[in-house]
């Protein structure tokens, strides 16, 4: 079965960048019609699409976020990842990966998310 | 982008008890509707996809319907390990976009 596991530092100085990477196991992240996907949530508020890269390499993003992020993959280490740079306080999240089927266009599965906070 | 405004926020029910959610859409989203389950340090969980087709694995205490605007999710017979929040997801387009969530506890 697919597995999902966020990775990355949990503390970030504001104006950097955060990055984190997502280790898919149980099955290779080329195989299939798959979005790989980045959501995260903030403490107390709802969840909130950052964007997605599918098999093929294209990549679709948040309008709200667009100008910030980038994601990529490694096939090599089954991985992918997220880039948001000139992070603020704002971008205090945890943030999850998860697969989204291209066909049935649900998320399944996830990872169990990882807190990142922006903070001096 | 598509809004989804889930209601109520947040419901105390019991064991046992039957419980509605539901999930309105901006514009016409089809069937392209998802619920899933969140609890604290745990993966979130899709339980139905497509308004409603029950992931394979989730209980059959849980139900969804509707399609176009408005749409709900039902959890009949309400257990111990139901206690989560729930949101509901749109994926007729992008930006995908989620409800405000809905946290059931217990009363």
């Amino acid at each position: 079965q697919v597995q999902l596991q966020e990775s990355g530092p949990g503390l970030v100085k504001p104006s950097q960048t955060l990055s984190l990477t997502c280790t898919v196991s149980g099955d290779s992240i080329s195989s299939g019609s798959y979005h790989w996907s980045w959501i995260r949530q903030p403490a107390g508020k709802g969840l909130e699409w950052i964007g997605r890269m599918y098999t093929d390499g294209s990549t679709k993003y948040s309008p709200s976020l667009k100008s910030r992020v980038s994601i990529s993959v490694d096939t090599s280490k089954n991985q992918f990842s997220l880039k948001l740079t000139s992070v603020t306080a704002a971008d205090t999240a945890m943030y999850f990966c998860a697969r989204e089927d291209s066909y049935y266009v649900f998320f399944d599965p996830w990872g169990q998310g990882t807190l990142v906070t922006v903070s001096s | 982008d598509i809004e989804m405004t889930q209601s109520p926020s947040s419901l105390s029910a019991s064991v046992g008890d039957r419980v509605t959610i539901t999930c309105r859409a901006s514009q016409s989203i089809n069937k392209f509707l998802n619920w899933y389950q969140l609890k604290p340090g745990k993966a979130p969980k899709v339980l139905i996809y497509l308004a409603s087709t029950l992931q394979s694995g989730v209980p059959s205490r849980f139900s969804g319907s509707g399609s176009g605007t408005d749409f709900t999710l039902t959890i009949s017979n309400l257990q111990p390990e139901d206690f989560a929040t729930y949101y509901c997801q749109q994926s007729e387009n992008t930006p995908r976009t989620f409800g405000q969530g809905t946290k059931v506890d217990i009363k």
